[in-house]
């Protein structure tokens, strides 16, 4: 069975701190793509970055870096220089190929609080 | 512009009773998606269509039925609603391979 697991509920950051979330996959898939999305208070799904598994090199949006680890099925998100707007529950979701329908998979979600 | 809409974003209702909720997408996607997420924020695909053909049906009771009238559109009609029918409805579209976009949800809540 495929399945994505968030093993934090809650993380805390400092303002202009860095913070990384945690998240693992188990698939016997080798071809897929990995996402994070973000879900602030208004409850829109925002994608944050997307990376493709047959892409060594790991993803990178402004702020927010991936470690992609694909032996290990481990995709971890980077958020450096934290701001307050960062505050939101984090999703990590794995997309198998597009033959399976291409839904997404999604994690338990991990709750992002930035202090000021 | 909105990339995807829903209709209505809030609903509230008696046990027993039937809904739908509309959802249009101006993105030009061939697959469109709805998606369930609980009151512990857990997010779950219930329907895939693409090109107005059901392509997941993730074991959704059958007072579930999504329609497609075209690709544009994917609505979903609930019947005798229950109190665990109670979430917030996410529709999505996407095209192949492509990055899902999310609507802005639905909150349901079964009285």
């Amino acid at each position: 069975a495929q399945t994505v697991t968030q093993s934090q509920p809650e993380m805390s950051v400092q303002e202009a701190e860095t913070v990384t979330l945690s998240c693992t996959y188990d698939t016997s898939e080798s071809d897929y793509y990995l996402f994070w999305y973000k879900q602030p208070p208004s409850r829109q799904m925002i994608l944050v970055i997307r990376q493709e598994a047959y892409k060594q090199q790991n993803a990178t949006e402004n702020r927010f870096s991936v470690n992609f680890q694909k032996a290990a099925k481990s995709f971890s998100l980077k958020i450096s220089d934290s701001q307050l707007g960062d505050a939101a529950m984090y999703f990590c979701a794995y997309r198998p190929p597009y033959n399976q329908g291409g839904k997404l998979i999604f994690g338990q979600g991990t709750e992002l609080s930035v202090k000021p | 512009d909105t990339a995807v809409s829903q209709t209505p974003k809030y609903l509230v209702t008696q046990m027993g009773n039937d809904k739908s909720i509309k959802c249009e997408q101006n993105l030009g996607h061939d697959t469109m998606y709805w998606y369930k997420q609980d009151s512990k924020k857990f997010l779950k695909i219930m329907f895939s269509y693409n090109n107005k053909e059901l392509i997941i049906n993730e074991t959704v009771p059958n007072r579930f039925s999504p329609k497609s009238p075209d690709k544009a559109h994917l609505n979903l009609h609930i019947n005798s609603l229950e109190l665990g029918d109670s979430a917030v409805y996410f529709c999505a579209s996407s095209q192949v391979e492509g990055e899902q976009f999310f609507g802005p949800g639905t909150r349901l809540t079964v009285l």
